[in-house]
């Protein structure tokens, strides 16, 4: 059984610029889950998709957005990039609806490094 | 609010040794989840356990062991006889909805 595949494992953008980050979930998992981890702090919830479609959203700007296709797969998009979106991406997937909640069965990423100059 | 408060930012520790992180938490829930994580330099989060709120039982596995207490709203891990293995960043976790609120994590070093 594969894991969580992230990719770019490393990443340096401009500010302004824009980035994807992609992300492979754990086979026979449909529900993604896309956290940002700021050096030194806890990650921090993005959103989740299920089904292709958003399933909840933490507290940042519409200019981070996502996709999950068909496969299960998914990406995360970063418009006008600014200096305090460096940080560490995790992707994590999951079997939605787990008996007590998705987080038993979240099977985390490597992350993407991602630094805005 | 849900929150999480892991108030031990770092640990240091010679191999061998016992070594207790800390978690506090908040919830305005009855029935809640609650994490730990293991984030070796590689970057990943390893599960290490996961724990409800109508289960006060204590948890060992191996080296690892779990204190849950409900009144005083902690849940505490403690790893014994401590190896440079275990040096890693240590996140504790409340299931809010869908999504995992994180703790700031604890870095522990385990010297030899």
């Amino acid at each position: 059984e594969t894991g969580v595949t992230q990719s770019p494992t490393h990443l340096i953008k401009t500010r302004g610029q824009q980035v994807t980050l992609r992300c492979s979930s754990q086979s026979g998992h449909n529900t993604v889950s896309w956290y940002q981890q700021a050096l030194g702090q806890g990650p921090q919830f993005i959103f989740q998709y299920y089904r292709e479609e958003e399933n909840g959203r933490g507290n940042f700007p519409p200019r981070f957005s996502g996709l999950q296709f068909p496969n299960y797969s998914s990406e995360l998009n970063v418009n006008a990039l600014e200096l305090d979106d460096s940080a560490l991406y995790l992707c994590a997937s999951s079997l939605p609806n787990t008996p007590g909640g998705a987080g038993y069965g979240y099977t985390f990423g490597s992350g993407t490094r991602l630094t805005v100059v | 609010a849900q929150k999480v408060t892991q108030a031990q930012t770092e640990i240091s520790v010679v191999e061998k040794e016992d070594v207790t992180l800390d978690c506090v938490y908040e919830t305005r829930d009855t029935t809640y989840y609650l994490f730990w994580y293991k984030q070796p330099p590689s970057g990943e989060l390893v599960f290490l356990i996961r724990r409800n709120s109508f289960d006060e039982q204590n948890e060992i596995s191996g080296r690892y062991s779990w204190n849950f207490q409900k009144s005083t709203s902690s849940f505490n891990f403690t790893i014994t006889a401590s190896q440079v293995v275990d040096s890693a960043v240590y996140f504790c976790a409340l299931m809010d909805g869908n999504k995992l609120v994180f703790g700031a994590g604890t870095i522990l070093r385990v010297k030899s």
